[in-house]
């Protein structure tokens, strides 16, 4: 079974604080995806990467960015964390080579900044 | 641009009831279509897919049918039990593209 896994399911932090949400996959997948989820909003797409050290934005990139530095690994960095990046950060990755688009999770980072 | 829209929640229903959850999507290219499931605390789970017109996907008695002529995959079970209590995220990928454009959600609880 293909596995993701993230690195804190819940974490509080403060404004201004640099945060850094880790997610490793074992499948050996080249796409890796960050999205947030929020009430009403459903998931929406922060970056997506698809190879080593290459990324895309999403639809909402701003006061995001990432890192890919393996293949298996993908971090989300808040550079400055902002009460409304309060949210659920879901990783997900997706092999290439598939005739469909399915992505697997990793369960998720609550994260709360005060 | 390529889009999805769900049946707005919450849907309550007792057990063993019957469950429709609408989904239509607009889409340039020829999208595969997916329910996925997110149980409380958890992330997300794949329910069920289907990757062109007529398909049917089907799961743990869920299915939905997927319906070029009127853009929809909507979700149904017979008879859903307390454990089917969860959100249910429809969503596409179009192919040649990486991405998922997702619904919004809905939430289900089932009572006793």
């Amino acid at each position: 079974d293909v596995k993701v896994t993230q690195s804190s399911r819940y974490l509080v932090k403060r404004t201004g604080e640099k945060v850094f949400l880790e997610c490793v996959q074992d499948m050996d997948h080249e796409n890796m995806f960050w999205y947030r989820q929020d009430p009403g909003l459903g998931l929406r797409l922060i970056y997506f990467s698809y190879d080593v050290k290459m990324k895309e934005k999403g639809d909402i990139p701003e006061g995001y960015s990432v890192s890919r530095e393996k293949k298996e690994r993908f971090s989300l960095i808040l550079e400055s964390a902002s009460t409304n990046q309060t949210s659920m950060y879901l990783c997900a990755s997706r092999g290439v080579g598939r005739d469909d688009n399915e992505q697997f999770f990793g369960p998720g980072t609550r994260l709360t900044v005060l | 641009g390529d889009s999805v829209t769900q049946m707005e929640g919450p849907v309550t229903l007792s057990e063993e009831a019957f469950l429709t959850i609408n989904c239509t999507y607009t889409a340039t290219g020829y999208p595969s279509l997916f329910w996925y499931v997110q149980y409380p605390g958890e992330g997300l789970q794949l329910l069920l897919k289907a990757t062109k017109a007529d398909d049917k996907g089907s799961n743990k008695g869920f299915e939905a049918t997927y319906r070029k002529e009127t853009t929809s995959f909507h979700l149904e079970k017979g008879s859903v039990q307390v454990s089917d209590s969860a959100v249910y995220f429809c969503a596409l990928g179009v192919q040649g593209a990486q991405k998922l454009v997702f619904g919004q959600g809905t939430r289900l609880t089932i009572n006793p």
